[in-house]
Order: C-alpha cells, then sequence, then structure tokens
C-alpha cells in the first residue's frame, strides 16, 4: 500500500512558466515533508521541506505548499529553467514519533521543461 | 570535502556471486540508508541503521545483508539469493532517522 503517491509519472511545461508537481499521503502519522531532483544516474539532492507546523516553505524559485487536511502537498517552481528538468521524489515521514522507520518516497515525476 | 561516498560507481556480477558496495560518510550522520531504485519503481528501502551496531529491514531486505561496525561505514551485500539485483543502489545518512537526509552518488550493478 503506498503511503506517498505522485500520480503525475511526467509533466512537461514551458520555460519560464510555473512547474506544479503535487504529492499525496495517506498516513496522517507523517509530519515532515521533503522534495529531492534526481538527474539520472545521480543520486537524489535535497531541494526543500516543510514541518507540518507550516502551511507554506519557500526557498528562491522554489515553494512547497502543505495542505494538511487534504494530505496534499505541492511543489512550485516558478519560473521553470531547462536545469529543471529531472525526476522530483516527494518524501515523507513521522518525525515527531521518532521517525524510526526513515523516509518514504513517492514513485517520482519526470519534470521536463521545455524551450 | 564532507559527503557520501559509493564505490564502486558500475560493478558487474556473474550470477551465483556475492558482491558488496561500499558507502562511506564523514558527515558525523548516525543514520545510514541502502535504497533500490528501477525503473518506475521510485526508492525502495533495503535496509537502515539508526545506530552503530545496529540495523533494521528495510522494504525489501531480502537476497541483501548489511553490517554497521563504524558510524562511517555502512555497506552492503548482495547475495546470490537476490533473484534480480541488477538496479541503481543508492546509499543515504542523515542526522536522526525520519530526518533530511542526503544521498551518495549511487553505484549501477549489472549481472551478466
Amino acid at each position: 500500500d503506498q503511503q506517498v503517491k505522485q500520480n503525475s509519472p511526467s509533466l512537461s511545461v514551458q520555460e519560464g512558466r510555473i512547474s506544479i508537481l503535487n504529492c499525496d499521503y495517506t498516513n496522517s502519522m507523517f509530519d515532515y515533508f521533503l522534495w529531492y531532483k534526481k538527474y539520472p544516474a545521480e543520486g537524489p539532492t535535497f531541494l526543500i521541506s516543510i514541518s507540518s507546523i507550516k502551511d507554506k516553505n519557500e526557498d528562491g524559485r522554489f515553494t512547497v505548499f502543505l495542505n494538511k487536511s487534504a494530505k496534499h502537498l505541492s511543489l512550485h517552481i516558478v519560473p521553470s529553467q531547462p536545469g529543471d528538468s529531472a525526476v522530483y521524489f516527494c518524501a515523507a515521514s513521522a518525525l515527531t514519533g521518532g521517525g524510526a522507520d526513515g523516509l518514504t518516497f513517492g514513485k517520482g515525476t519526470h519534470l521536463i521543461i521545455q524551450p | 570535502d564532507g559527503g557520501i561516498t559509493q564505490s564502486p560507481k558500475y560493478l558487474f556480477r556473474k550470477e551465483g556471486q556475492n558482491v558488496t558496495l561500499s558507502c562511506e560518510q564523514n558527515l558525523n550522520h548516525d543514520a545510514m540508508y541502502w535504497y533500490r531504485q528501477d525503473p518506475g519503481q521510485g526508492l525502495r528501502l533495503i535496509y537502515y541503521s539508526q545506530i552503530v551496531n545496529d540495523f533494521q529491514k528495510g522494504d525489501i531486505a531480502e537476497g541483501y545483508s548489511v553490517s554497521r561496525e563504524k558510524k562511517e561505514s555502512f555497506p552492503l551485500t548482495v547475495t546470490s539469493a537476490q533473484k534480480n539485483p541488477t538496479a541503481f543502489y543508492l546509499c543515504a545518512s542523515g542526522a536522526a532517522s525520519g530526518n533530511t537526509i542526503y544521498f551518495g552518488e549511487g553505484s549501477w550493478l549489472t549481472v551478466v
């Protein structure tokens, strides 16, 4: 049973526009959420995180929004650039509970930025 | 430089052989993890360790073994019991379990 779901395997966005990547979760114990970016044949790199006490966190062009009631989070990239083309993974953990099981990852969304 | 080092980057294994992937970190992290990535499968947890001399099975531990004799090192052995070992393997570490983790560059294992 997938506890973290990224329902869009791929997303194509024009350069300069906004990219919105979505993630849903089912475990109500999750209270810490992260986004990672991954290029082919490389390890994922940490992008941005958000705690459940917040509903928004911003870092440069990247903003993560959290809707706890809907168990939904999204990553906004504005403006999208060619170097943003990569696979983006959503991850979650139950940090307050000790985080014993580590992070649970979604299957990823392949973002393609078109010129 | 601080970071997580995985070696080798590419490894070929004959059927029936055991192979060991190395993972070393100098970030002073307590928690270390091994993930496997297959196309369309995302990242699946193989094993993790929250402290030296202790480790737990993840979702797909069958056919793998690990050790955590030192804080800095968390090697993964892919045994002959692993039926489909060809994959991209990722090691990660974090300050504490459940918190942000940081990944190495990955190791490609191919069975020939």
